[in-house]
């Protein structure tokens, strides 16, 4: 367990609202990650942050922006909410054991986000 | 952009048979993961390969990464139904810290 929270687990909203997931982690890790899982397409990276404040795109970054204030917390909002982002969103953190070629990804349980 | 693509999209097995999925990456990766995940449940880490031609096992499972570090594979020696799941390879390139996903392959055992 890699101490990885995200809320709210299940969500519901309409079309047009602003909508933020959080993800919280209890073990200072550098690197956290936004994903979305969709059928066929497997995870998809959305936003990655590399540090505080230190944050970058993913392939499928275009409607979400992100914010890390503080090294446990990294959130992602959807501005204004599309039925095309209705998807399973999930946070992952990085244990980097140092050197090239190290980083499993730890994640999150999920956020199950339905646009109306 | 990087593509990383599996196949096959899904596998139905008898349990007790063989099953392997392919993993094939259109740029030359650093490194290669494993991860499977569960019906209702969350990607869980299996295992990373970094080498030219490295193999790995683990247990029933074996783990390859091809010579010109552009594919990979996992076979699972004789399925249980335990081994229920989505399995997804995921590349990194340069060293990176950004993991490109492919799609999945989705395993059935019948018991």
């Amino acid at each position: 367990d890699a101490g990885i929270t995200q809320s709210p687990r299940h969500k519901v909203t309409e079309t047009g609202t602003p909508v933020t997931l959080r993800c919280h982690q209890t073990e200072n890790h550098r690197y956290m990650y936004w994903y979305r899982q969709d059928p066929g397409h497997g995870l998809r990276l959305i936003h990655y942050s590399y540090g505080v404040k230190d944050t970058d795109k993913g392939e499928v970054s275009d409607g979400y922006s992100v914010s890390r204030s503080k090294t446990e917390d990294f959130l992602l909002t959807l501005e204004s909410a599309t039925s095309s982002q209705t998807s399973v969103y999930f946070c992952a953190i990085s244990r980097l054991a140092g050197g090239p070629g190290t980083g499993e990804l730890f994640f999150g349980e999920g956020s199950r986000l339905t646009v109306l | 952009g990087q593509q990383v693509m599996q196949i096959p999209q899904y596998q139905h097995v008898q349990e007790g048979e063989d099953f392997t999925t392919y993993c094939n990456s259109s740029t030359t990766l650093s490194n290669i993961q494993w991860y499977k995940q569960r019906p209702g449940g969350h990607p869980v880490f299996l295992i990373q390969l970094v080498k030219s031609g490295e193999v790995k096992k683990q247990k029933r499972l074996t783990f390859q990464f091809g010579e010109a570090k552009k594919n990979s594979s996992l076979h699972i020696t004789a399925t249980q139904t335990t081994d229920v799941g989505t399995y997804f390879c995921a590349g990194t390139v340069d060293y990176g810290q950004n993991f490109v996903f492919g799609p999945g392959t989705r395993l059935s055992v019948l018991p």
